[in-house]
């Protein structure tokens, strides 16, 4: 069965003090790894898409990696406005639609 | 304006009442998608729709029908609906390539069933 798997559920964070979250996937065939910010209230805000192992993106503090098993989502130097939900999703099975992971609860405090 | 738009925002029913939640947008995508978000559950998919013609259902589809009236429209419908239905809505849109492409989501509809 597609799984995806996210932690820590909850991550609380000083500013400045940089960490990582991880998403771990069990997938037949993967077909994208995406990651997704979340506010409370809104729509998730699309962040990275990654395809193959080995691969990584960065789009200011964010930096995400690929391997075979799992992605992680480094925040380095973190601020408070980067407290929210960051929300993990793999492209799977016949149709490839999106599984997506539970989230995971950044909080960033000044 | 906002790419993918979706009517009502917040929407306060009783058990028994049909109502249709609504979702436009502006991207030109072939895709789109009805997800709802429980507490705890995290995203799930609804209905699934690849052009006008073409309508799947996804992981919770009972419960609620959809309708695509245009490749621009997709609407989700809840017959009857309950209160296990209180959820916070979501549609997706994304393009029709071969592969698997990014989905942009809306700003979600927020139900409450009493």
């Amino acid at each position: 069965e597609d799984q995806v798997t996210q932690s820590p559920e909850a991550l609380r964070l000083q500013e400045g003090e940089s960490s990582s979250l991880n998403c771990s996937y069990t997938v037949s065939g993967l077909r994208g790894l995406f990651w997704y910010r979340q506010d409370p209230g809104k729509g998730p805000e699309f962040l990275f898409t990654l395809y193959s192992a080995g691969e990584e993106k960065e789009k200011e503090r964010l930096k995400a990696t690929l391997t075979k098993k799992e992605s992680f989502l480094h925040i380095t130097a973190p601020k408070p406005e980067d407290s929210a939900t960051y929300l993990c999703a793999v492209g799977g099975g016949s149709q490839g639609n999106l599984i997506f992971g539970k989230g995971t609860k950044l909080s960033v405090k000044p | 304006d906002a790419d993918v738009t979706q009517t009502p925002r917040n929407r306060i029913t009783k058990t028994g009442k049909r109502i249709m939640l609504e979702c436009s947008q502006t991207k030109g995508h072939d895709r789109m998608y009805w997800y709802r978000q429980d507490p705890g559950l995290g995203l799930r998919l609804i209905y699934y729709s690849f052009d006008v013609k073409d309508i799947n259902k996804g992981e919770i589809s009972d419960g609620y029908s959809v309708s695509r009236q245009a490749q621009a429209k997709f609407s989700l419908s809840l017959e009857s609906a309950i209160p296990n239905q209180t959820a916070l809505y979501f549609c997706a849109t994304s393009v029709g390539t071969g592969r698997v492409e990014t989905q942009y989501f809306g700003p979600g509809t927020r139900l409450l069933v009493l």
